[in-house]
């Protein structure tokens, strides 16, 4: 299991971008797959997109897309997360999260970090 | 994309009643399935994995079968601390995942 640590709160203006990054810790980087899941204020969790870096592949869920650009930087074994054309309804703790990557069958995911509040204001 | 419809969206019980709740998959997710629980302001906590296995260190009143695409989660003996909100979230083709809608639990 790794540990994850993201980084910390935005202040945003409407139709600029955010780009959040996610360090983790304590396991090969390649190993797990990495998620993005948001929850907005008094609202339930909302998977983003997600990430995996053994195979420099990514996939966002369809309400994001054009929006999000999910990357990962094995050297530094830390995932990103750009959300860009941000508008009032993107405020919102985002958090990532990870899962092992384990071939032929899906491994859970069991690994949160902290998150990160996400402000869209004027 | 899979659909989780979560039910109920809250309810509450009395300290020692069973509690449970259902997600049903929109299609078959095999034994891809969750179970947290979040309080307020806090991270969502892992309670069970792969629809049945309780994680190291949840307490053993929380349990989880499969039957089909219905999925259901047990408390079977509601504790004060057991407030929340509760969801359920598929894993059936990772990195792609969905959340159920929360269910909140509240204690009389």
């Amino acid at each position: 299991q790794v540990q994850l640590v993201q980084s910390g709160a935005e202040v945003k203006k409407p139709g600029s971008s955010v780009k959040l990054s996610c360090k983790a810790s304590g396991d090969t980087f390649t190993k797990y797959i990495f998620n993005w899941v948001r929850q907005a204020p008094g609202h339930g969790l909302e998977w983003i997109g997600g990430n995996i870096p053994l195979f420099g592949t990514a996939n966002s869920a369809q309400k994001f897309r054009g929006r999000v650009t999910i990357t990962a930087d094995e050297i530094t074994s830390t995932a990103y997360m750009e959300l860009s054309g941000l508008r009032s309804e993107d405020t919102a703790i985002y958090y990532c999260t990870s899962s092992p990557y384990c071939s032929g069958v899906n491994c859970h995911p069991d690994s949160w970090g902290q998150g990160t509040l996400v402000t869209v204001s004027s | 994309d899979i659909q989780m419809t979560q039910s109920p969206s809250s309810l509450s019980a009395s300290v020692g009643d069973r509690v449970t709740i259902t997600c049903q998959a929109s299609q078959d997710i095999g034994k891809y399935l969750n179970w947290y629980q979040q309080k307020p302001g806090k991270v969502p906590k892992l309670l069970i994995y792969d629809a049945t296995n309780l994680e190291t260190g949840v307490p053993s009143r929380f349990s989880g079968i499969e039957s089909g695409t219905d999925f259901i989660f047990t408390i079977s003996s509601l504790q004060p601390e057991d407030i929340g909100t509760f969801y359920c979230q598929q894993y059936d083709n990772l990195p792609r995942q969905t959340f159920g809608q929360g269910t909140k639990v509240e204690v009389k």
